[in-house]
Formats: C-alpha cells, sequence, structure tokens
C-alpha cells in the first residue's frame, strides 16, 4: 500500500471553514489527481496536474483549490464556497503523458464530514 | 462532455456463479479502458485493462471484452468467490495525440457473492 499517502484519514469541519487535504507520493510521477467520491455517482475529477507548477479544473472544480509546488505534493483545499464538501477523497498519480496507457495509483483517501 | 454508463449498480451472484458487468462509452477516440476494483473502505485498485487494438484479454478468473464499433465493453468474473465482493468501476480515456490523460470513470457496480 505504500507510494502514494493521504492524511489525516478522517476530517470533521465546521460549515464555513476552509480544510486542507494531504496527498505525497514517492513514485516519482509527473501526473496527479484528485477526485470525489459520492455513493452511486462514481469518482469525479475535482483538479489534475500533470507537471509541477500547473494544475487544469477537472469536472468539479468548483468550490476547490489546488496547488503544485513539488512533484510530491498535490494539497486540495476545500473552501467554504464548496457547498456540499461531505464526501470522500481520493488522490491519484500517474507517470504522466509520456507515459502513453498508464495506471493510476491511489492513495488511501479521507473522509471528509461537515458538522 | 465525456461520459461513460456502467450496468447494473448492484449484482447479487452465488458463490461459483458468472458476473457480467457492462460500460459505454460516449469518446469514440477513447483507446484505453482500466476496470478498478474498490473493497469496503480501501482504495480503487487496477485488476485488468485493455487496449482499443484488442478484442478481449483475460487473467485467471477475470476478463474484459470491447466492441468498438458499439462502444462497448465488459468485465467478465468466472467461479465468483466471496473475495470478489466489491464495488468495480469501468473507465475509459484517450491517450495520446494530444489528449489530457482524463480517465472518465462509470458509476460503479457493487458485487455481492453470496457463499
Amino acid at each position: 500500500d505504500g507510494g502514494i499517502t493521504q492524511s489525516p484519514k478522517y476530517l470533521f469541519r465546521k460549515e464555513g471553514q476552509n480544510v486542507t487535504l494531504s496527498c505525497e507520493q514517492n513514485l516519482n510521477h509527473d501526473a496527479m489527481y484528485w477526485y470525489r467520491q459520492d455513493p452511486g455517482q462514481g469518482l469525479r475529477l475535482i483538479y489534475y496536474s500533470q507537471i509541477v507548477n500547473d494544475f487544469q479544473k477537472g469536472d468539479i472544480a468548483e468550490g476547490y483549490s489546488v496547488s503544485r509546488e513539488k512533484k510530491e505534493s498535490f494539497p486540495l483545499t476545500v473552501t467554504s464556497a464548496q457547498k456540499n464538501p461531505t464526501a470522500f477523497y481520493l488522490c491519484a498519480s500517474s507517470i504522466g503523458l509520456a507515459g502513453g496507457y498508464n495506471e493510476q495509483f491511489f492513495g488511501p483517501g479521507t473522509r471528509l464530514t461537515v458538522l | 462532455g465525456e461520459n461513460v454508463e456502467q450496468h447494473p449498480s448492484t449484482l447479487s451472484v452465488q458463490e461459483g456463479d458468472s458476473a457480467v458487468i457492462k460500460c459505454t462509452y460516449s469518446d469514440s477516440a477513447s483507446n484505453y479502458f482500466p476496470w478498478y476494483k474498490q473493497e469496503l473502505g480501501k482504495r480503487p485498485q487496477l485488476i485488468i485493462d485493455i487496449r482499443s487494438n484488442v478484442g478481449e484479454k483475460k487473467d485467471q478468473r477475470i476478463a474484459v471484452t470491447l466492441n468498438k464499433t458499439a462502444k462497448h465493453f465488459s468485465l467478465h468474473i468466472t467461479e465468483t468467490q466471496p473475495e470478489d465482493s466489491a464495488v468495480y468501476f469501468c473507465a475509459a480515456i484517450r491517450v495520446g495525440g494530444g489528449a489530457t490523460n482524463k480517465l472518465i470513470f462509470g458509476t460503479g457496480t457493487l458485487l455481492a457473492v453470496q457463499p
């Protein structure tokens, strides 16, 4: 299970607060991704980054922000503007565009609950 | 936009029976189709994948078939065992030629294998 880690495993937030989820990988992967998982809706892409200092919005980026200052790290901030943030958040990484067909490896996830 | 439909959403089989999960994709340029298995409370993990230049791929008890004309692909599990119980996600992606390397996931199938 090593290679890509997320912390914390469980996170509780009060309404109106921003919170940052950590994602770290030691696989030397160029690409990193954040997904949100809700029951019955599969995995939806929030943001992704193909290379350091560059990232793009996914399908549901509103209310979220990211940074990619280091190759190993891709933190996700859930802002107070996100209307329904309670969900399971998964981070993933892959070799990147240069790798052609390549597998995305997932972290263990963070379950965020808004109180 | 790109879309992947997955059916059924839940599937219950008796141990030893076969299970089939079907997916349909919308982007005809998709050329790589991975399947992920997510056990309860764990991260998704790749179990098998297929490229668009292949019609079928098999790995022990699991197989995937692809019909490019109909834009369908399916996961087949034979001789099911209780440890096959999990949520299965199909996905589609266009790799190469300036593609963004974004995986589009289906909504998942909860497979329950009854002993």
